[in-house]
């Protein structure tokens, strides 16, 4: 099964703008992530939100989690130049040992100057 | 920062070769991953290593991939008869106890020709 899709797949903003992004995963979970990586770079974490959290912020970054639509968004906001990148979705399953991260297809974000 | 440090850069090797990935996780942390992203697609989880064992592994993961951790500091990924769908970005990540946040290395490129 495909866990943790995003969409859009390709999204492109001016700076300022706020930028929104989906994903959707199709197993239970004990928490959802969202990393970024910048081109042929490795995965920074930037949060994580608990499946009995709803609603999480960091700085310019706002993360909700719907289980019951097995969904969650991040919200960019008052994006830059810099936000340029490709962020992904993964998931913590809550069978097993939970510890290994599913990752979706991302969704890369062009912030325009 | 403490950060995940993976070399080399890039390894370029003939199909059939064996060879060694090497990374050097955060230095207090316990779980030890590697991950694979395919040019253009999704990262996947190879395998998990704690407690120096194999935790969890993936269908990919299998009997021509091991992982050891031969000192205090290094984690190494061997890949004993590379194919060229081996081709790929190999990720290493480490976590501590507590929250699941990984944090991820640079990746090495594997060219197989």
């Amino acid at each position: 099964s495909q866990q943790g899709e995003e969409d859009p797949q390709a999204l492109s903003i001016q700076e300022g703008e706020n930028a929104t992004m989906n994903c959707s995963y199709k197993t239970s979970i004990n928490n959802l992530q969202w990393y970024r990586q910048n081109s042929g770079r490795g995965l920074v974490h930037l949060i994580l939100i608990r499946s009995n959290e709803r609603e999480k912020h960091s700085g310019r970054l706002r993360v909700t989690l719907d289980t019951s639509k097995k969904s969650s968004s991040l919200l960019i906001t008052a994006s830059r130049a810099a936000d340029t990148a490709s962020y992904f979705c993964a998931t913590s399953d809550s069978s097993g040992s939970a510890r290994q991260l599913t990752f979706g297809s991302g969704t890369q974000l062009t912030v325009l100057p | 920062e403490p950060e995940v440090t993976q070399t080399p850069s890039h390894q370029v090797t003939q199909m059939g070769q064996e060879v060694i990935l090497r990374c050097v996780p955060i230095s207090n942390h316990l779980y030890f991953y590697w991950y694979r992203q395919i040019l253009g697609q999704k990262v996947e989880f190879l395998v998990s290593f704690y407690n120096n064992e194999i935790s969890e592994k993936s269908e990919i993961f299998d009997d021509q991939f091991s992982v050891e951790r031969p000192d205090g500091s290094n984690f190494t990924l061997k890949i004993r008869s590379t194919k060229l769908e081996d081709s790929a970005m190999y990720f290493c990540a480490s976590s501590g106890q507590g929250e699941n946040i990984q944090y991820f290395g640079a990746g090495t490129r594997l060219s197989v020709l």
